[in-house]
């Protein structure tokens, strides 16, 4: 079936640092991919996705392109804030069924020092 | 705009208690579902729907039922609890008709299980 791989953390980073988190996915045809984060005590937020292989999500800095020769959707920001601590999800929608599901990957806890 | 809404945002429970942990919607999306997040497990799928009157199973469905009488309201039950339900619980939901569409987190309800 569908999985996602994320790089487990926690990952901790200085202010202005470069952030990589890894993605990779496993999937019949060609899944649209997403990043969701979570703050604290918050539910999950829609943070970018892509449709199609090639295509490169953006939003508040962050960015992930959909590699379809490699099956990855690394996310990457050239600097990174405080404020992005949080946890990072990876996730794909799911073949068949449902048009909504999404499977996730087991989530990154981002914490940036000052 | 409200969005996605939960109650209770905490419960606690003693084993073989039964509760509904409710969600509403107010985008009038037809697709709703209900997953519990666990350290070191991501988010696993519970119970989805893709309108009134239509429910199905996700990943993890065993010890919990659904019901969807209305667009808006998707409550998830516990008929007799047990320690392994201890978890956060998200709701979610997605407008139909858009498969990339983005999927809408309540705050979550934090379950503990005596």
């Amino acid at each position: 079936g569908n999985s996602v791989t994320q790089m487990e953390g926690p990952v901790t980073l200085s202010e202005e640092a470069f952030l990589t988190i890894n993605c990779t996915y496993t999937a019949t045809g060609y899944p649209s991919l997403f990043w969701y984060v979570q703050y604290p005590g918050e539910g999950l937020q829609l943070l970018l996705k892509a449709t199609k292989a090639d295509d490169k999500g953006s939003n508040k800095g962050f960015e992930a392109t959909y590699r379809k020769e490699t099956t990855s959707f690394h996310l990457e920001k050239g600097s990174v804030q405080v404020s992005d601590s949080a946890v990072y999800f990876c996730a794909s929608r799911a073949d068949g069924g449902s048009q909504g599901n999404l499977i996730f990957g087991k989530g990154t806890k981002l914490s940036v020092k000052p | 705009n409200a969005g996605v809404t939960q109650t209770p945002k905490f419960q606690v429970l003693k084993t073989g208690q039964s509760m509904t942990l409710q969600c509403a919607q107010d985008m009038n999306h037809e697709y709703m579902s209900w997953y519990r997040q666990d350290p070191g497990m991501g988010l696993r799928l519970i119970h989805y729907s893709v309108g009134a009157g239509i429910t199905d199973q996700g990943e993890v469905p065993n010890g919990y039922n659904v019901s969807r009488s209305t667009t808006e309201d998707f409550p998830l039950r516990l008929l007799s609890a047990a320690p392994s339900q201890t978890s956060v619980y998200f709701c979610a939901s997605k407008g139909t008709g858009r498969r990339t569409g983005e999927l809408f987190f309540g705050e979550g309800s934090r379950l503990t299980v005596l």
